[in-house]
């Protein structure tokens, strides 16, 4: 079956820190795999996204390698921000593009100034 | 609309009671999805709605629930009989067979928060 697993939180850094949240997924097909972020009392958000292996997602300094070896995908930034302060969510979808999405439990970070 | 709609945002409602959650989601899409996002668990997958096939309803909890989508377009989730464990986040997204549109995910509304007390 599929399932995502991610990195257990919270996570705390200080601001200006390198970020990685480690996110490994199980397919039984090739799936697209995501990123999404919540900010406090907000929506879930589109972050990133890759379609296939080797292929790296990238949007607001945030950036994932789909890595098929490794299963993995997992999320880094090179410095974060207190406004990146936020539940990260890993995600597959495999098959039919309008398919459902499989999330990871979600990853709590928190950055201080 | 530019964006997923849901009503009421915030719900509470006595244990045994009814509710209806509904979903407004983005124009022209065809496939529609409903969440649940309790504390510490997640988000659970509940229903997928896709144009006219027969819906996935492979992640209901129990027969309490149920939803349904009226012309392919508003999407009513009920819960019947209203238990203390029923309380959380219910979200519902949206998405289209757009060829760029399905290739950036779902669009998720804001959710609506029921608590039962």
């Amino acid at each position: 079956g599929n399932s995502v697993t991610q990195m257990e939180g919270p996570v705390t850094l200080s601001e200006e820190a390198f970020l990685t949240i480690n996110c490994t997924y199980t397919a039984t097909g090739y799936p697209s795999l995501f990123w999404y972020v919540q900010y406090p009392g907000e929506g879930l958000q589109l972050l990133l996204k890759a379609t296939k292996a080797d292929d790296k997602g990238s949007n607001k300094g945030f950036e994932a390698t789909y890595r098929k070896e490794t299963t993995s995908f997992h999320l880094e930034k090179g410095s974060v921000q207190v406004s990146d302060s936020a539940v990260y969510f890993c995600a597959l979808r495999e098959g039919s593009t309008l398919g459902r999405l499989y999330f990871g439990r979600g990853t709590q970070l928190t950055v201080w100034p | 609309g530019a964006g997923v709609s849901q009503s009421p945002s915030n719900k509470v409602t006595e244990k045994g009671k009814d509710v209806e959650l509904r979903c407004d989601p983005i124009s022209g899409h065809t496939a529609l999805y409903w969440y649940r996002q309790s504390l510490g668990q997640g988000l659970e997958f509940l229903i997928y709605f896709q144009g006219n096939s027969a819906p996935d309803k492979s992640g209901l909890p129990s027969d309490r629930f149920s939803a349904e989508r009226t012309g392919g377009s508003v999407s009513t989730l009920t819960i019947q009989r209203t238990q203390q464990e029923d309380s959380a986040v219910y979200l519902c997204a949206s998405s289209s067979s757009g060829s760029r549109t399905n290739l950036y995910g779902y669009t998720f509304g804001s959710g609506t928060r029921l608590t039962v007390v």
